[in-house]
């Protein structure tokens, strides 16, 4: 079985400043992705970053980076030069292996941006 | 390329009638899933779908829910005999494949029950 852990329910950052905000995961699977997902208070799902496990390299778009610790199975999002837009509840997801299809998502931290 | 269509966007329900969710894949894409998100919670995985098939259903309860995706039409997810503890937002993704595990998420429906 696959499980995702957030452990910050909420997080605030200045506008224009960097915020990171913390995954953990467990998964039996070799092969399998992660991804960051975002829900405005619109309440629909965006994809906003996804890293493959057996790529070493961080994956980035634009203002958004990751630090993949596949040893240490975490998996943190950082935003750059928060806008205000940026508000909203971030989910990480696991996906992969023998579930192939299904998303298993975190908890969800509410992140508030700050004018 | 219009995204993924869910209707209705918000559904109220007296207690044990049914309940119709509908879900429009993107163009192009034939598998399809649900996920059901409570109030303050994540989504969390119900069915898994094909044309015609259902490949997954381990996050389905045992009963009053099915899920169909005929070979014509959009995707329905239908509860009967609704009870107030099914009140929750329902999503549907949809992806061209499994390799990438990439979904792309409808606005969701909201269902109401009183």
């Amino acid at each position: 079985a696959q499980t995702v852990t957030q452990s910050q329910p909420e997080m605030s950052v200045q506008e224009a400043e960097t915020v990171t905000l913390s995954c953990t995961y467990d998964t039996s699977e070799s092969d399998y992705y992660l991804f960051w997902y975002k829900q405005p208070p619109s309440r629909q799902m965006i994809l906003v970053i996804r890293q493959e496990a057996y790529k070493q390299q961080n994956a980035t778009e634009n203002r958004f980076s990751v630090n993949f610790q596949k040893a240490a199975k975490s998996f943190s999002l950082k935003i750059s030069d928060s806008q205000l837009g940026d508000a909203a509840m971030y989910f990480c997801v696991n996906a992969g292996g023998t579930s192939y299809g299904k998303l298993t998502f975190g908890q969800g931290t509410i992140l508030t941006v700050h004018p | 390329n219009a995204g993924v269509m869910q209707n209705p966007r918000h559904l109220v329900r007296r207690r044990g009638q049914e309940a119709r969710l509908r879900c429009s894949p993107m163009k192009g894409h034939s598998h399809v899933y649900w996920y059901r998100q409570l109030p303050e919670e994540g989504l969390k995985f119900m069915v898994y779908l094909q044309k015609e098939n259902i490949i997954d259903e381990s996050g389905m309860p045992k009963e009053r829910f099915s899920a169909e995706f005929p070979k014509e039409g959009p995707s329905i997810l239908r509860i009967q005999q609704v009870v107030r503890g099914d009140s929750a937002a329902y999503f549907c993704a949809s992806s061209a494949g499994t390799v990438t595990y990439e979904q792309y998420f409808g606005p969701g429906t909201r269902l109401t029950v009183t």
